[in-house]
């Protein structure tokens, strides 16, 4: 177990909808990653939170938007679902002065109909 | 733009036999590199890591990987495979501390009785 934990851990939302998927970081941990894994692909960057300020985004519409928070914990908002957004998606903390080594939760299978 | 290629997309091995999965990455200095597990359903678990030093690095569950800057390969091999090995492996790179992982598009592990 690495100490980051998703929720909720399955979701099932209608095209259009708006969804928030959670993180809570590791203990120590200040930098927290989002990335959507669709299904037979690998994990694509979607952007990155560093002390509250986001630090780096991937090729995603502006749909996609987060939060970090004072604790670190953060949150992944996707507006206007589309049905290409079923995916896992991954949260990942890490420390910045190791910031080499990200520690993963289990995910949050999102699947829009 | 950095990238990472697993060339195998699925491979098949029995019990007991060797394993070796490739991953070739594209980016002109040397990145930081990673090995991940997943298994079905399952977020990421780090197996094993190369930052600098020794090219040879042990991980876990007996897994180790060889980074070869000659050939920009950082290829995952274990002696002996047990069933519980079943699972995707991914390959990713990092340019610097605090940027994002890149993944390649997995290798999907399946183990003969």
């Amino acid at each position: 177990e690495t100490g980051v934990t998703q929720s909720p851990t399955h979701l099932i939302k209608t095209r259009g909808q708006q969804v928030t998927l959670r993180c809570s970081s590791q203990s120590g941990h200040n930098t927290v990653s989002w990335y959507q894994q669709a299904l037979g692909q690998g994990p694509q960057f979607i952007f990155q939170y560093y002390r509250e300020e986001e630090n780096g985004r991937g090729n995603f519409p502006p749909r996609f938007s987060g939060l970090q928070f004072p604790n670190y914990s953060s949150e992944l908002n996707v507006n206007a679902l589309e049905l290409d957004d079923s995916a896992l998606y991954l949260c990942a903390s890490s420390f910045e002065a190791v910031g080499t080594e990200a520690f993963f939760g289990q995910g949050t299978r999102l699947t829009v109909v | 733009a950095q990238s990472v290629t697993q060339p195998d997309i699925h491979i098949t091995v029995s019990e007991g036999a060797s394993l070796e999965l490739r991953c070739n990455y594209s980016y002109g200095a040397t990145p930081y590199l990673f090995w991940y597990v997943q298994s079905p359903g399952q977020g990421l678990q780090l197996l094993l890591k190369y930052f600098s030093g020794d090219t040879l690095v042990q991980g876990i569950k007996g897994f180790e990987a060889e980074f070869k800057r000659s050939q920009s390969s950082f290829n995952l091999r274990k002696p002996s495979v047990h069933w519980s090995d079943a699972a995707e492996y991914f390959c990713a790179v990092l340019k610097s501390s605090g940027d994002k992982l890149t993944f390649g598009t997995g290798t999907r592990l399946a183990v003969r009785p």
